[in-house]
């Protein structure tokens, strides 16, 4: 069956500092990959999509960037935090139905 | 842009009985709709997907799909506390994206 890590669970970074957040995916191959963010009380923005390795499409203009080194590796980066970048970063992957589903986030916290 | 709206909420209701939830979507080309429950603090866990119009069953869950109308719902059969919860509208249109809705919040009373 298929499984999503996330890491780090929680985060608490100064403004300015540096981002990384990494997704990984077992027991399945090629899949469609996603970084969502939920601000808090919010819906789901997607910021990234990848449909292999290195392929990255851009959905928000701002701070953050993605890579997919590896065919089930996504990761999540930005050089330089600011506070409007706290919130729930959710990785997903599509099944063959388009159906996504979500790995257990990260909450990250810029102070 | 692709739009798809819920009613914030809250709902409430009582154990034992029926939450409606309703999802309108804006793009009329959208091929695909999906259910999400979302505990608080957690992330979104799929419940149900249609892709034609009707009904759809899973337990204790309804989907119903009216295309025409561009309008999606979900029911909720015999009301848990369980089952109190924020629940998301996902549709997908001719990519590989799903637009999410803002999300119902449901709190079932004991």
């Amino acid at each position: 069956s298929q499984t999503i890590h996330q890491w780090p669970a929680t985060l608490v970074q100064p403004v300015g500092s540096p981002l990384s957040l990494e997704c990984t995916v077992e027991g399945t191959s090629n899949p469609n990959l996603y970084w969502y963010r939920q601000a808090a009380g919010r819906g789901l923005q997607l910021l990234f999509y990848s449909v292999g390795i290195g392929q990255i499409s851009s959905e928000v203009p701002q701070n953050l960037s993605a890579s997919r080194p590896q065919d089930r590796q996504f990761i999540l980066s930005s050089k330089k935090l600011l506070l409007s970048d706290s919130g729930f970063y959710l990785c997903a992957w599509s099944g063959l139905r388009y159906e996504q589903y979500f790995g257990p986030g990260t909450r990250l916290t810029v102070t | 842009q692709k739009e798809v709206e819920q009613n914030s909420g809250p709902l409430s209701v009582p154990e034992g009985a029926i939450a409606s939830l309703n999802c309108t979507y804006s793009d009329r080309g959208s091929q695909s709709f999906f259910w999400y429950r979302q505990y608080s603090g957690k992330s979104p866990e799929l419940i149900m997907f249609i892709y034609s119009n009707g009904d759809k069953e899973d337990g204790r869950f309804t989907a119903q799909l009216n295309k025409a109308s561009q309008y999606v719902s979900l029911l909720i059969r015999d009301s848990q506390p369980s089952d109190s919860a924020t629940y998301l509208c996902a549709v997908r249109s001719n990519d590989y994206k799903l637009s999410f809705g803002a999300g119902t919040t449901v709190t079932v009373r004991a």
